[in-house]
């Protein structure tokens, strides 16, 4: 049972570089959410799909842009990484939005240089 | 919209013991409140959550109680073990019921 599964783990980019963090789950959940985390600072909602075909930003979405591109999967991509951006980052899914339990992958790590 | 605030940042107990980690938020209604432990190198999971139709929920060594008038809800741990050493993060449900907010995060350290 595999649950929510994030490629890659770990990953180091220069700053400019572009790269897509993939996330797939396999609950038939309707939605899917990606959340930074840094020290001191909890986790952030960047952006979220409350259902497939949809997504809408969060507390943190500069910088990020995101593609549901199917039921199963929801991508995040940096167009043009900074250090700033430097953070794991946690995929999530959940039956419904809002009040239901979160379901988090094991987080991809990223360092911009 | 929702701002969630949990207190202390780090906690330290004696194996045995107890521990409160209490939470508050901003957004009168918001009704769903839950609790995820996170531990080293892992995503967060969740380990018990409360709605605002009730005021206390137990599961075993861990409760939450939940003051709406307030605004605040709180995760009790008794008799505490080393494998409760995690970072705990409250949550509401603001923005509409739409999605959650979270808190900053505990550190709770259990002493052997």
């Amino acid at each position: 049972n595999a649950g929510v599964t994030q490629t890659p783990k770990f990953q180091v980019l220069k700053t400019g570089q572009s790269m897509t963090l993939q996330c797939a789950q396999d609950m038939n959940h309707n939605s899917m959410y990606w959340y930074r985390q840094d020290p001191g600072m909890g986790l952030r909602l960047i952006y979220y799909s409350a259902s497939e075909g949809t997504t809408d930003k969060g507390e943190v979405p500069n910088g990020y842009n995101v593609s549901r591109l199917n039921k199963r999967e929801f991508s995040l991509r940096l167009e043009s990484a900074a250090p700033s951006q430097t953070s794991v980052y946690f995929c999530a899914s959940s039956e419904q939005s809002g009040t239901g339990e979160l379901f988090f992958g094991e987080g991809s790590r990223l360092t911009v240089l | 919209g929702e701002n969630v605030e949990q207190h202390p940042s780090t906690l330290s107990v004696q194996e045995g013991d107890s521990a409160v980690i209490k939470c508050t938020y901003s957004d009168s209604a918001s009704n769903y409140f839950p609790w995820y432990k996170q531990e080293l190198g892992k995503g967060p999971q969740l380990i018990i959550d409360i709605r605002s139709n009730v005021g206390e929920k137990k599961d075993q060594r861990i409760a939450v109680t939940l003051n709406k008038t307030a605004k605040h809800f709180s995760l009790h741990i008794t008799e505490t073990q080393p494998e409760d050493s995690a970072v705990y993060f409250c949550a509401a449900s603001g923005y509409g019921n739409n999605r959650l907010a979270f808190g900053k995060g505990n550190q709770v350290v259990v002493i052997p």
